[in-house]
């Protein structure tokens, strides 16, 4: 079975703090996400990953950097947290042919006061 | 515009009262449509891949039906532990598109 692990499953922040969400595969996946999911809004993307090094903006980047140095690890940073990057933080990986299914984390519940 | 949409956004049933849900899609180029079940405050599980229209995947009561234009997620005699929220999402190559979901509960 596909096994992404994310590093926390609830962390509380305080505004102005750097915070690293941490996600490991365990599936030899080229691709990796993340996504952050809101009531209402459902999931919207905000890095993604096709290769070691490679990093793309997904729909809402703004506030967030990525960093990956390994094939298996994925990390979000947000740089400086702000009250409404209050979310569920979702890593996810793939196999690089397209039609490939995403396989999620059980998520990061983040509160930033 | 590439989009998904799910129907209902929630729905109630009696134990074993069958029903079916809805995923509807506007994409160009459907590489692949899948099925997702959540539980509150866990990643969504994966269920399904659909490629092409007419396939069918079963797995114990549910079933995930494809057309050109959507997907149904049939449910045969829910249990209560069926209950959570539905996800449908389509990819088109580099892009995923995820509806908003179906929250199903089911009463015993």
């Amino acid at each position: 079975d596909v096994k992404v692990t994310q590093s926390s499953r609830y962390l509380v922040k305080r505004t102005g703090e750097k915070v690293f969400l941490e996600c490991v595969q365990d599936m030899d996946h080229e691709n990796m996400f993340w996504y952050r999911q809101d009531p209402g809004l459902g999931l919207r993307l905000i890095y993604f990953s096709y290769d070691v090094k490679m990093k793309e903006k997904g729909d809402i980047p703004e506030g967030y950097s990525v960093s990956r140095e390994k094939k298996e690890r994925f990390s979000l940073i947000l740089e400086s947290a702000s009250t409404n990057q209050t979310s569920m933080y979702l890593c996810a990986s793939s196999f690089s042919p397209p039609g490939s299914p995403l396989h999620f984390g059980n998520g990061t519940r983040l509160t930033v006061t | 515009e590439d989009q998904v949409t799910q129907s209902p956004e929630a729905l109630r049933l009696q134990e074993g009262e069958s029903s079916s849900l809805n995923c509807s899609y506007t994409v160009s180029g459907l590489r692949g449509l899948f099925w997702y079940r959540q539980d509150p405050g866990k990643g969504p599980e994966f269920l399904f891949t659909l490629y092409s229209a007419g396939e069918e995947k079963e797995k114990e009561r549910l079933k995930a039906t494809l057309t050109k234009k959507e997907s149904f997620l049939h449910i045969t005699a829910p249990k209560p532990e069926d209950s959570a929220t539905y996800l449908c999402a389509v990819n088109t190559g580099n892009q995923f598109y995820f509806g908003t979901g179906t929250s199903l509960t089911v009463i015993p």
